[in-house]
């Protein structure tokens, strides 16, 4: 079946550091991948996507490329704020399929 | 004017209870869900309805019933409530078209005493 992983928490990082929070998945098919994130007391929003093969998503400074060799989609930011503490969730969804798979989130802290 | 919206977003109530939680988009999807949300984050496909129509039953105990009157609402019934139960549950929606992004409602904190 499809699933997602990544990486566990949570994460601390100290303002302006380089983020990276690993993804990886397993589909039948051809998913779309997505990165969510939640903000403390809120729902889940879309951070970016990507739809097929070396696509990259890019949003608010972070991105992430579809990587179908390594069945990947690492989120990736370069300097990262206070206002960028939330939790990210890797999703991915096949064309067939009215499932969207989560993977288990990754909180962030970043410190001032 | 909020997308996704649920009520209530919070809910206190004691073991063997039961109690609803309601759901409305004006987005015009067809789709919508219910998600639960653990303590350590972890969302879990619950249900998911296609214009009226029940499409995803995950293994869900019984007690627990989706009802979509309109493609616009689906509410959630929980009978006799458990501790297990406290969670926070997320509606969402979404077209039926394109890479299906997910438009997700605030969410409802569940907690069973």
């Amino acid at each position: 079946g499809n699933s997602v992983t990544q990486m566990e928490g949570p994460v601390t990082l100290s303002e302006e550091a380089f983020l990276t929070i690993n993804c990886t998945y397993t589909a039948t098919g051809y998913p779309s991948l997505f990165w969510y994130v939640q903000y403390p007391g809120e729902g889940l929003q879309l951070l970016l996507k990507a739809t097929k093969a070396d696509d990259k998503g890019s949003n608010k400074g972070f991105e992430a490329t579809y990587r179908k060799e390594t069945t990947s989609f690492h989120l990736e930011k370069g300097s990262v704020q206070v206002s960028d503490s939330a939790v990210y969730f890797c999703a991915l969804r096949t064309y067939n399929n009215n499932d969207m798979r989560f993977g288990a989130g990754t909180r962030l802290t970043v410190k001032p | 004017d909020t997308a996704v919206s649920q009520t209530p977003k919070y809910l206190v109530t004691q073991m063997g209870n039961d109690k609803s939680i309601k759901c409305e988009q004006n987005l015009g999807h067809d789709t919508m869900y219910w998600y639960k949300q653990d303590s350590k984050k972890f969302l879990k496909i619950m249900f998911s309805y296609n214009n009226k129509e029940l499409i995803i039953n995950e293994t869900v105990p019984n007690r627990f019933s989706p009802k979509s009157p309109d493609k616009a609402h689906l509410n959630l019934h929980i009978n006799s409530l458990e501790l297990g139960d406290s969670a926070v549950y997320f509606c969402a929606s979404n077209e039926n078209s394109g890479a299906n992004v997910l438009t997700f409602g605030a969410g409802s904190r569940l907690t069973v005493l």
